[in-house]
């Protein structure tokens, strides 16, 4: 089955920038989304088709995606931004939606 | 404004089922597939299985296959996810998400519910 592996936290200082990969094979012919959740809450989607952005998300959060790699970027990170985030694909090849195990963002 | 709206916290004792609601709003129920979602506490995400709300086709999860079972009723606009044979491992969060397509092809997901609390315990 079709692996997402991402690392597991990630710290970044306000105003600075969170870069979370998202590490798959060949995940760059996929189409990749990510998903942000806060603690006790149902996740948000952020970016979805690797780089475009859900109305009302921040121009802060962007995407890239290529060869077995893709990144979720947040620039000007705020301490709202903490959270864990989640990388996701539709994997044709066994008909299934795989998640990334998520990373948790901390703002220091 | 589009939601999804799922029914309360459900307490199970093992082997018994389970059957959730995901009551859809603010758009047409069966334009967009319907997903289930879980998450065992301090866990991540995982995928149960999808339908369509307008043919009443199903793809489940190879893990959840024989066990999960998510049907429709159109008229209400509410899709249903029940899980048979409960084990303690299945206490999490149930969430139902809606879906949406790239492309022609099975995409993300983009309206979740609130999440329903399933608790599995003799």
């Amino acid at each position: 089955s079709y692996v997402l592996t991402q690392p597991p936290s990630v710290s970044v200082a306000p105003g600075q920038t969170a870069r979370i990969t998202c590490g798959g094979n060949n995940i760059g012919s996929k189409s990749v989304h990510w998903y942000q959740q806060k603690p006790g809450q149902a996740p948000v989607l952020v970016v979805y088709d690797d780089s475009d952005r859900p109305s009302g998300i921040p121009e802060r959060f962007s995407g890239s995606n290529s060869g077995n790699t893709a990144t979720l970027t947040i620039s000007r990170v705020e301490a709202g931004d903490e959270a864990d985030y989640y990388c996701q694909v539709w994997d044709s090849s066994s008909d299934h939606h795989v998640f990334g195990t998520g990373t948790k963002v901390t703002v220091l | 404004q589009v939601q999804l709206v799922q029914s309360g916290a459900e307490v199970k004792k093992p082997g018994a089922s389970v059957k959730v609601s995901c009551k859809a709003s603010g758009y047409t129920f069966t334009s967009y597939d319907i997903n289930w979602v879980r998450q065992a506490t301090g866990q991540g995400l995982e995928w149960m299985g999808w339908m369509n709300p307008n043919s009443g086709n199903t793809g489940y999860a190879q893990k959840f296959q024989g066990r999960v079972t998510m049907t429709r009723n159109t008229s209400i606009s509410t899709a249903y996810m029940e899980l048979s044979s409960l084990r303690s491992e299945d206490t999490a969060v149930y969430y139902c998400a809606r879906g949406f397509m790239v492309r022609g092809v099975l995409g993300g997901m983009d309206v979740w519910g609130q999440g329903t609390t399933v608790t599995v315990s003799s």
